[in-house]
């Protein structure tokens, strides 16, 4: 596509639901991450997929949390049991190579 | 670990005006550096890095290892330059990017 496209751009839940975030990368970028960003804050990096290597997931904060890529297509962000903490904008970026990323346009999650 | 500062949540400045962005960052290794900027209902995109040694939209940056700074620069701010500006670090051998919290930058007429 024309560029990383990510959905839902927002979604409110309810404590303790499960939610599920998407972001479609630019094709052909073989690296794909996912960064949040709560409010007056920087980004924070959760995971990191290239290529077909395992995911670097040092950055998710608990368990609760998982992703999923398959192949360099789509993937997919998980937050079980949402707490209110969770709320914040949902970043997703993808690049070719080290030096730049290509973000999407975020969804904002509001777990109330 | 490796962190990013900017020490300034909101930056006002005159069109017209010189403006500086403070990065300051603390990484043991050899760092790779960049800025991104976010302009209204838009969203974050690359503006430039210390790599490249390039000037986009007006705006420099310089490495400085001995001060582990790399700030922002522009001689002549323009209205259109208003945005959140984010500085971020690269480590060596990593892909992933460590952000600052970012600076709102506002030019007023």
């Amino acid at each position: 596509g024309a560029g990383v496209s990510q959905s839902p751009s927002n979604k409110v839940t309810e404590k303790g639901k499960d939610v599920e975030l998407r972001c479609d990368p630019i094709s052909g970028h073989t690296a794909l991450y996912w960064y949040r960003q709560r409010l007056g804050q920087g980004l924070e990096f959760l995971i990191y997929f290239q290529g077909n290597s395992a995911p670097d997931k040092s950055g998710l904060p608990s368990d609760r949390f998982s992703a999923e890529r398959t192949g360099e297509s789509v993937s997919t962000l998980t937050i079980q049991r949402t707490q209110q903490e969770d709320s914040a904008v949902y970043l997703c970026a993808s690049s070719l190579d080290d030096y730049g990323y290509t973000f999407g346009s975020g969804t904002r999650l509001t777990v109330v | 670990a490796q962190r990013v500062t900017q020490p300034e949540k909101l930056l006002s400045v005159f069109k017209g005006a010189p403006v500086e962005l403070k990065c300051n960052y603390s990484y043991s290794g050899s760092p790779e550096l960049f800025w991104y900027v976010q302009y209204s209902r838009q969203r974050l995109q690359l503006l430039l890095r210390h790599i490249s040694r390039e000037s986009i939209k007006g705006f420099t940056a310089d490495l400085n290892k001995g001060e582990t700074s790399f700030h922002l620069k522009k001689p002549f701010a323009q209205e259109e330059d208003s945005a959140m500006y984010y500085c971020a670090l690269k480590r060596s051998g990593y892909s992933t990017l460590t952000f600052g919290k970012g600076t709102m930058l506002l030019v007023s007429p």
